[in-house]
């Protein structure tokens, strides 16, 4: 089966702006979960997304927002990008027992 | 409030000794734990995990243990190799929620 897949790979914008970053989960699953790891921190949960409705947030700022589609793939938006957003964006499949298929991730640079 | 803690920011071991990645906790409601590995420029991928109710969990090279008392877990690589030069994240969770709470990471280098 395919995994999970993230677009784009790299993303740089500028300070202000905003940022779409994209995922598809493993082909059939329904839930789709994104982390954010900054420089020096460990993966930090986002959001949960499942059957098209956002399902939980982490500790994040409204600025921080998403949306899944029909087909299950899904949206991180950041708006008004901030110098301390710059991190690997890390999309996920939960797969029992094992926790998580993740993507290589979307690393977003902020100027 | 950082929940799993991994105190050591890096390890360097030499090709073919033990190491030892530790992970500490404080939500005693956390009964499932995992450890993943991430090289750079990918996205991490599962180790081995353990449930609350075992001490230990063996997969070939690696085995993590679990002290519940102690709210520690340690992971054991034998022999390391080279190509286990990565950051390893612990990550705990609670009940069947997959939402998962992960440490700060240990980048591991095993020089040959």
């Amino acid at each position: 089966e395919a995994g999970v897949t993230q677009s784009p790979t790299h993303l740089i914008k500028t300070r202000g702006q905003q940022a779409t970053l994209r995922c598809s989960p493993i082909s059939g699953h329904t839930s789709v979960y994104w982390y954010q790891q900054a420089l020096g921190l460990g993966l930090q949960f986002l959001l949960w997304y499942d059957e098209g409705e956002e399902r939980n947030r982490g500790n994040f700022p409204p600025r921080f927002s998403g949306r899944q589609f029909p087909n299950y793939s899904s949206e991180l938006n950041v708006n008004a990008l901030e110098l301390e957003d710059s991190a690997l964006y890390l999309c996920a499949s939960p797969v029992s027992p094992i926790g998580y298929t993740f993507g290589s991730g979307t690393r977003l640079t902020v100027v | 409030d950082q929940q799993v803690k991994q105190n050591s920011p890096s390890l360097s071991v030499q090709e073919g000794r033990i190491s030892i990645l530790n992970c500490d906790y404080t939500n005693s409601m956390f009964d499932y734990f995992l450890w993943y590995k991430k090289y750079p420029a990918e996205g991490p991928t599962f180790l081995i995990s353990i449930s609350s109710i075992k001490d230990k969990n063996e997969d070939g090279r690696f085995t993590v243990f679990l002290n519940k008392s102690a709210k520690h877990l340690s992971l054991h690589i034998v022999p390391s190799q080279p190509g286990d030069s990565a950051v390893y994240f612990c990550a705990a969770s609670e009940g069947s929620n997959y939402k998962l709470t992960f440490g700060k990471g240990t980048l591991l280098t095993v020089n040959p």
